[in-house]
């Protein structure tokens, strides 16, 4: 079964610069996770999707980030404009109901300079 | 809003030591628990799944143990070994109305296991 795949791996833009993170979950799953994770930190929901509806996008940063989800597979995160505190790890994970558990892909490392 | 604490946040053993990485949570009414492993500058690896209606789960050198009533759960590592180095995340999921699930993390256990 392939896993979660995203990119890309890393990237470094400038401050006030925009960025876009992809993701492509495992087949068949509903459920699809975007998280950040700052340095020494666990990670932070940003928001959940079932199928290509949002379900919970309470500690996304509206005024700067979007995401959306395209006929419920693919997933695209974008920032605009970038700040220095964007500098983290997004991680995108997806789900079967949570029956089984969560798959996680690799991440993009994001720093803004 | 359910909060996850990891106690210890940094250990560092010797190898061949026995292991106990420890997580609370605040709201017992969990769907599951997931625990995983983080290696730097890496995504998550899944290591254990334990549903609310389960007591533990066992995956080779690892043992995973859940008691909702308290907010505990504990992995437990035996025979550890300096590739067991890395960081350790507990994920506890509840049951949003509607049917969604949503996995809330601690901040991690950075293990160091010195041959």
């Amino acid at each position: 079964e392939a896993g979660v795949a995203q990119s890309p791996r890393y990237k470094i833009i400038e401050k006030r610069q925009s960025v876009a993170f992809w993701c492509n979950p495992i087949s068949g799953h509903a459920t699809l996770y975007w998280y950040q994770q700052i340095l020494g930190q666990g990670p932070k929901l940003l928001i959940q999707f079932q199928n290509n509806g949002v379900v919970d996008d309470s500690q996304l940063p509206k005024d700067r980030f979007s995401a959306e989800r395209l006929k419920g597979v693919d997933s695209t995160l974008k920032i605009q404009p970038a700040k220095l505190e964007d500098s983290a790890v997004y991680l995108c994970a997806s789900s079967f109901q949570g029956v089984d558990g969560y798959t996680f892909g690799s991440g993009t490392r994001l720093t803004v300079v | 809003k359910q909060e996850v604490t990891q106690i210890p946040a940094a250990l560092s053993v010797p190898e061949g030591e026995n292991l106990v990485l420890n997580c609370s949570f605040t709201d017992s009414a969990i769907y599951n628990l997931q625990w995983f492993r983080q290696d730097p500058g890496k995504g998550l690896t899944s290591l254990l799944l334990i549903q609310s209606s389960q007591r533990e789960q066992t995956s080779g050198r690892l043992n995973a143990s859940l008691d909702k009533s308290s907010g505990r759960s504990t992995l437990y590592i035996a025979a550890s070994q300096p590739g067991d180095s890395a960081t350790y995340l507990c994920a506890v999921s509840v049951n949003k109305p509607g049917g969604s699930y949503i996995p809330t993390f601690g901040r991690g256990t950075s293990l160091i296991v010195h041959p």
